[in-house]
């Protein structure tokens, strides 16, 4: 089983570029979730969705990032325009449904995108 | 609010036993283990339930005490790849909260020969 792949893996940037990050979560994983670590601090949640609907969206930082998940598959992540401190590592995770009986959510990471703007 | 790890970083040699902590201030629903190597994917290792309930690999264990928030992962017999720096998610879930987790600092484990 394939896991959860992200694109690039690295990508340079000059402030006020705009940048668009991939997400292909674990095929038939109906949850994708966005997280971040910035340099030196701990990973911070961003938002999450299911299938193609975003079920939490407070930790996004600001309205320069949009998520979309079109179709309930891939997610993309634009940073529009980027400033400095949105240099960082973006994650994607992915987890199954809810399962019967106690509810648990079990996340697969994927390699992260190193974002560094100048 | 984050949840606070410790140690910060843990050096052993091989074969000897560690044990990381997460503490929350917050009544949690869950509680998830990674580990991750430099430049990789977090790996999952465990996962742990308000009720007791909990998956992970088989060579992991861990503990969650709901009374006090707290955590600890357990690893015995360590071997080199145990090296990397490892994480707590909590989640308190609710609402639209479930698979919110919200991460420790880490814990930078090495292990030596």
């Amino acid at each position: 089983e394939a896991g959860v792949t992200q694109f690039p893996s690295h990508s340079v940037i000059e402030k006020g570029q705009t940048v668009t990050l991939r997400c292909d979560p674990i095929s038939g994983h109906d949850n994708l979730y966005w997280y971040r670590r910035v340099m030196g601090k701990e990973i911070k949640f961003l938002l999450h969705f299911v299938k193609e609907s975003k079920q939490d969206e407070s930790g996004m930082p600001n309205n320069r990032f949009l998520a979309e998940r079109t179709g309930g598959t891939y997610s993309t992540l634009k940073v529009q325009p980027a400033e400095l401190e949105d240099s960082g590592v973006y994650f994607c995770a992915s987890s199954k449904g809810k399962l019967a009986g106690p509810i648990y959510y079990e996340q697969y990471f994927g390699p992260g995108t190193r974002l560094t703007v100048t | 609010q984050q949840p606070v790890q410790s140690p910060q970083a843990v050096i052993l040699r091989e074969g000897e036993d560690a044990v990381i902590n997460c503490s929350s201030s917050k009544a949690l629903y869950s509680v998830h283990w990674y580990r991750q190597k430099h430049g990789e994917a977090p790996v999952f290792l465990m996962i742990l339930l308000k009720g007791g309930e909990q998956k992970g690999h088989e060579k992991i264990s861990a503990s969650f005490n709901e009374k006090k928030q707290q955590s600890s992962l357990y690893l015995t017999a360590s071997q080199l790849s145990y090296s990397g720096t490892y994480f707590c998610g909590t989640e308190i879930g609710g609402g639209t909260s479930y698979g919110k987790l919200t991460f420790g600092q880490g814990t930078i484990l090495t292990v030596h020969p």
